[in-house]
């Protein structure tokens, strides 16, 4: 039971470059999301599945798409990324709702765009 | 007004003392309420959640919510070098989780 997975650990592009990253979980949960974590900013939501087939904008969506390919795997993709872009990304898969509700987090990817 | 605000810190404190961390949101709305722990390069982990006004305690953790005045605290009781981290406020409504900025705490052995 690996949790959530996240590929790559590090990716470094050149402006304008595009890569999608990759998130499964193997808890069977139904929502999963897609966040960024920029110094002094805390964790901002891109995209977020509540269910198989569906997705939803976040707070800063512009420049990211997503695809949730099957309940296991939640893709995010840059299709041409800027220096704005350069972050920490973090995926998330949640279990329960009001006070049982529980995120839980993957690794994490650093993407540095040049 | 961001939605999650958070007392910015860094906060030190000594060894067995009681670290204090505030929280206050601003959507009325907003229905559960967290706090996270992040060690330094860690994936964020969930350690208290509460949603009904009061306390709640779990061990040396303490959550405080007042839902009037739109504020969430964590009391951390008897601080211990492994305490040292970034607190992050999350508040839900329906599928969305809203983070504050976080305070990082120091506990000074």
């Amino acid at each position: 039971n690996a949790g959530v997975t996240q590929t790559p650990k590090f990716q470094v592009l050149k402006t304008g470059q595009s890569m999608t990253l990759q998130c499964a979980q193997d808890m069977n949960h139904n929502s999963m999301y897609w966040y960024r974590q920029d110094p002094g900013m805390g964790l901002r939501l891109i995209y977020y599945s509540a269910s198989e087939g569906t997705t939803d904008k976040g707070e800063v969506p512009n420049g990211y798409n997503v695809s949730r390919l099957n309940k296991r795997e939640f893709s995010l993709r840059l299709e041409s990324a800027a220096p704005s872009q350069t972050s920490v990304y973090f995926c998330a898969s949640r279990i329960g709702t009001g006070s049982w509700e529980t995120q839980y987090f993957g690794p994490g990817t650093r993407l540095l765009v040049l | 007004q961001k939605e999650v605000e958070q007392n910015s810190g860094p906060l030190s404190v000594p060894e067995g003392a009681i670290a204090s961390l505030n929280c206050t949101y601003s959507d009325r709305g907003s229905q559960s309420f967290f706090w996270y722990r992040q060690y330094s390069g860690k994936s964020p982990e969930l350690i208290m959640s509460i949603y009904s006004n009061g306390d709640k305690e779990d061990g040396r953790f303490t959550a405080q919510l007042n839902k009037a005045s739109q504020y969430v605290s964590l009391l951390i009781r008897d601080s211990q070098p492994s305490d040292s981290a970034t607190y992050l406020c999350a508040v839900t409504n329906d599928y969305k989780l809203s983070f504050g900025a976080g305070t990082t705490v120091t506990v000074r052995a």
